[in-house]
This record gives C-alpha cells, sequence and structure tokens, in this order.
C-alpha cells in the first residue's frame, strides 16, 4: 500500500537555526498536506499542495512538493521556540508520514 | 464551541470487552475522517466518510472495527473484542469535500483507549 516517509525522526536546533523536514512517497500524490501537533494536541492544519513544483510560503515557514509529485519538504527560517512540535506531511491527506519532532533550545 | 468534539476523551476498557466512540464534526463539513495514533507515530488513517456513505476503508484495519454515519452528521467508531494493542489515541478530523479535491482537516481531541 501506500507508504510516505519523513526524515529526520528528530531535530535539535538552537533559537535561530534554520529546519527542513522531508517527506517521500512510494507513489506518485495528487496532493499533500502538512499539519503540526503540538505536545498534547491534535494536528492542525498548516497547508496543502497540489501542483508539480509548487512553493509556497507562510511567514517563515516555505513548503515544496516535486516536480514528480513523491516528495515534499518543510523549512522554517530562523526558528522560535514557538515552532516546538512534529510536523507531518499527509499524502492525499489521508496517508501520514511518521513525522518529525522539532525540539528547540532557547 | 465549533469545532470537533469527541467523547468520551479517555476509555479504559478489559481485553475482550467492545468499546464505541462518538464524533461530532463541524456542523457544515460534509467529511469524517477516523484515526488511530500511538505514541511518536503519525495518525494511521482508518476510514472516512462522505456524508453518511463510507467511501474509504483502511485496508489494515481489522474486520473488529466499524464505523457508521447514519444521518451524515455524527459518527460511531466501535471496537469489539478490544485487545491490548488497540491501545491508542482515537482521533476524528471533518472537512468539506467536493468531488476528489481534498480540504483542510479540522481534528478532535480525540479519545484515548487503554485496554488492560
Amino acid at each position: 500500500g501506500q507508504q510516505v516517509m519523513q526524515i529526520p525522526q528528530y531535530q535539535h536546533v538552537q533559537e535561530g537555526e534554520d529546519f527542513t523536514t522531508y517527506c517521500n512517497s512510494s507513489t506518485t500524490l495528487s496532493n499533500i498536506q502538512w499539519y503540526k501537533q503540538r505536545p498534547g494536541g491534535h494536528p492542525v492544519f498548516l497547508i496543502q499542495l497540489v501542483k508539480s513544483g509548487e512553493v509556497k510560503k507562510q511567514k517563515r515557514l516555505t513548503f515544496q512538493f516535486g516536480e514528480a509529485k513523491k516528495n515534499s519538504s518543510l523549512h522554517i527560517t530562523a526558528t522560535q521556540t514557538t515552532d516546538v512540535g512534529t510536523y507531518f506531511c499527509a499524502g492525499r491527506g489521508l496517508i501520514f508520514g511518521q513525522g518529525t519532532t522539532l525540539q528547540v533550545k532557547p | 464551541d465549533t469545532g470537533v468534539s469527541q467523547d468520551p476523551r479517555h476509555k479504559i476498557t478489559k481485553r475482550g470487552q467492545n468499546v464505541t466512540f462518538r464524533c461530532d464534526p463541524i456542523s457544515e463539513h460534509n467529511r469524517l475522517y477516523w484515526y488511530r495514533q500511538t505514541l511518536g507515530q503519525g495518525p494511521e488513517f482508518l476510514t472516512y466518510f462522505q456524508n453518511e456513505a463510507q467511501l474509504e476503508k483502511s485496508r489494515l484495519l481489522s474486520d473488529r472495527f466499524s464505523a457508521e454515519r447514519p444521518k451524515g452528521s455524527f459518527s460511531t467508531l466501535e471496537i469489539q473484542r478490544t485487545e491490548q494493542g488497540d491501545s491508542a489515541m482515537y482521533l476524528c478530523a471533518s472537512s468539506l469535500g467536493l468531488g476528489g479535491h481534498r480540504y483542510e482537516q479540522y481534528f478532535g481531541p480525540g479519545t484515548r483507549l487503554t485496554v488492560t
């Protein structure tokens, strides 16, 4: 069945450093969604990418969808302590990766 | 509060018992999703409905699991003959839905199931 893999599983950064998480699918995706889950919370929608090669920005967050629509990335510039949490990609909005947990040291 | 609500928030049950969870979606959302999440993992898709129709069900889903959305509003997820491996957080989400287009999902707080 369809699988979505995310790397790295964990990332510890100093506040102000950049952070990137990568998402790879075994099959071509019609779309990909990104969610953030704070400790003890539920996933919260960040963005959806649909087009091949699409790039979207939300303030310090940059999301990319690969040309082949089989991979995606989320890049955070100059991390802040409020960025702490686990970031998930979801292929077709249904098949979630295992997530990347971001810890930010102040 | 007009978000997604789930009941109960916590459930402890003995192995072999049946349990049922309820999800009330955002009122104008026609799609409703069920996921299971264990510690350190992403949400695992179980099934989703568009209105009252169950459109997709995970092939990994045991036949002990069944979900309904009889009137296209709230949904129930039943697990029969629970096993210790069923212990997890059960998440419900809802969204708008039109054709094959995907919309953002709004998640509820989840029901934490512990099977002893």
